[in-house]
């Protein structure tokens, strides 16, 4: 089983709509949880920090299911330039800083 | 101010050559990464430096990678006798800090490596 786990997609959403991502890791220790961006041959960039409580950054929301052991991206009112793929990011326990990245999830949103 | 740069931005080598990829992290982060990207793939880590020691080397592929960090600033990543399975997007990112919820990772462009 691989250590963190997206469903590829594409997922196709019209503009408006809303969408939301799973992430599965296998790591019950897992220590800090992130979503990153990517466009297409472009670098990685930070999206938004996972946090236990959840947490919100205008449209987007993440949250942290501990026990089912995933972690979620929701994008309200989804925008062309929401356009995508989306990267979960595990630290997988304490005293590493090895980040585990997902293959990811490719977003398009459609006019 | 500058982001992280690498260079080169893409790179075609023979089978059997030598390669060394170049990484110029922002100025005062002290944490360095290098990754992997294959077509398609999430990205593979490779080595982790703490200023200048790295220590986490457990992603590096094969002895015929290695990496080192001078001057807590610029880094190599060398490939000896490349094979073709070593064609990807070489990614090198810094953070100011490590560690969770230090470690904002900056990422560069990358070295697209192409392995005829």
């Amino acid at each position: 089983r691989k250590e963190v786990e997206q469903d590829p997609g594409p997922f196709n959403v019209p503009e408006g709509a809303t969408v939301a991502f799973n992430c599965t890791y296998s790591n019950s220790a897992s220590q800090s949880f992130f979503w990153y961006r990517q466009d297409c041959r472009k670098e990685p960039k930070l999206l938004m920090s996972v946090y236990s409580s959840g947490n919100e950054d205008g449209r987007f929301t993440a949250q942290l299911n501990r026990a089912s052991q995933y972690i979620s991206l929701l994008i309200r009112d989804s925008k062309l330039s929401d356009s995508a793929t989306y990267l979960c990011v595990v630290i997988p326990t304490s005293g590493t800083y090895k980040y585990i990245f997902g293959t990811g999830t490719r977003l398009k949103v459609l006019a | 101010g500058a982001g992280v740069s690498q260079s080169p931005s893409n790179k075609v080598t023979e089978k059997g050559k030598d390669v060394e990829l170049r990484c110029d992290p922002i100025s005062g982060h002290t944490a360095l990464y290098w990754y992997r990207q294959s077509l398609g793939q999430g990205l593979e880590f490779l080595i982790y430096f703490q200023g200048n020691s790295a220590p986490d080397k457990s992603g590096l592929p094969s002895d015929r990678f290695s990496a080192e960090r001078t001057g807590g600033s610029v880094s190599t990543l060398t490939i000896q006798r490349t094979q073709q399975e070593d064609s990807a997007v070489y990614l090198c990112a810094s953070s100011l800090l490590a560690g969770p919820g230090l470690g904002r990772q900056y990422f560069g462009p990358g070295t697209r490596l192409t392995v005829t």
